[in-house]
């Protein structure tokens, strides 16, 4: 089967860093991406690896080891408007993405 | 920016009915896709659409699905007759490419069958 695995929820607090995880194992790979969303929202597009290594974008990283299968999304100096959900997703193959479910991250003060 | 625009925003229906959903995607775009959303769920693939045709489709966009660029602009998704459990949110996405290029989602259409 196909599966992504990302921690359901983390809380981090304004300013801070947190780091999401996300493992796969999916029968084809061609990339993998990180999308946010906001309540009620449509998936919005952060970041996308194909290669092993580092993305920078502003505030946010992301990185791709694809040996071990893992990658993981990186927001620096955290902001309340961080509230939201982000799912990492697969490019698989034939033109589909494969989500994960989606973590929740809760900004604080 | 160019974006990927979907119309109705909110869609109820009676179970049985036809709705259609329709989207415009970003104008240079080549490949379509849609995705649902099952309230509190994770985005859940149903199909691509390239060069007039589906490229792939999932176990969920059965014989009650099916799609169409009747124009140069709109992709529509169609089922035919609803059921209950085909409540959810429905993305349209486009990208330039296929594998290797960023997919782009619209705001989505929320369909509510009763």
């Amino acid at each position: 089967g196909q599966s992504l695995e990302q921690p359901s929820e983390v809380t981090a607090v304004e300013g801070a860093i947190v780091q999401i995880n996300c493992t796969y194992q999916t029968s084809g790979f061609y990339g993998l991406s990180w999308y946010q969303q906001h309540d009620g929202g449509a998936p919005t597009f952060l970041s996308y690896n194909a290669l092993d290594g580092l993305e920078e974008t502003g505030r946010f990283s992301s990185f791709l080891s694809r040996s071990d299968s893992y990658g993981y999304l990186l927001l620096q100096e955290l902001q309340m408007k961080d509230s939201a959900s982000y799912f990492c997703a697969v490019t698989g193959g034939y033109n589909k993405l494969i989500f994960g479910a989606g973590t929740r991250l809760a900004v604080h003060p | 920016e160019p974006e990927v625009t979907q119309t109705p925003s909110h869609q109820v229906t009676q179970m049985g009915q036809e709705v259609i959903l329709r989207c415009v995607p970003i104008s240079n775009h080549l490949y379509f896709y849609w995705y649902r959303q099952i309230l509190g769920q994770k985005v859940e693939f149903l199909v691509s659409f390239y060069n007039n045709e589906i490229s792939e489709k999932s176990e969920i966009f059965d014989d009650q699905f099916s799609v169409e660029r009747p124009d140069g602009s709109n992709f529509t998704l169609k089922i035919r007759s609803t059921k209950l459990e085909d409540s959810a949110m429905y993305f349209c996405a486009s990208s330039r490419g296929g594998d290797t290029d960023t997919q782009y989602f619209g705001p989505g259409t929320r369909l509510t069958v009763l």
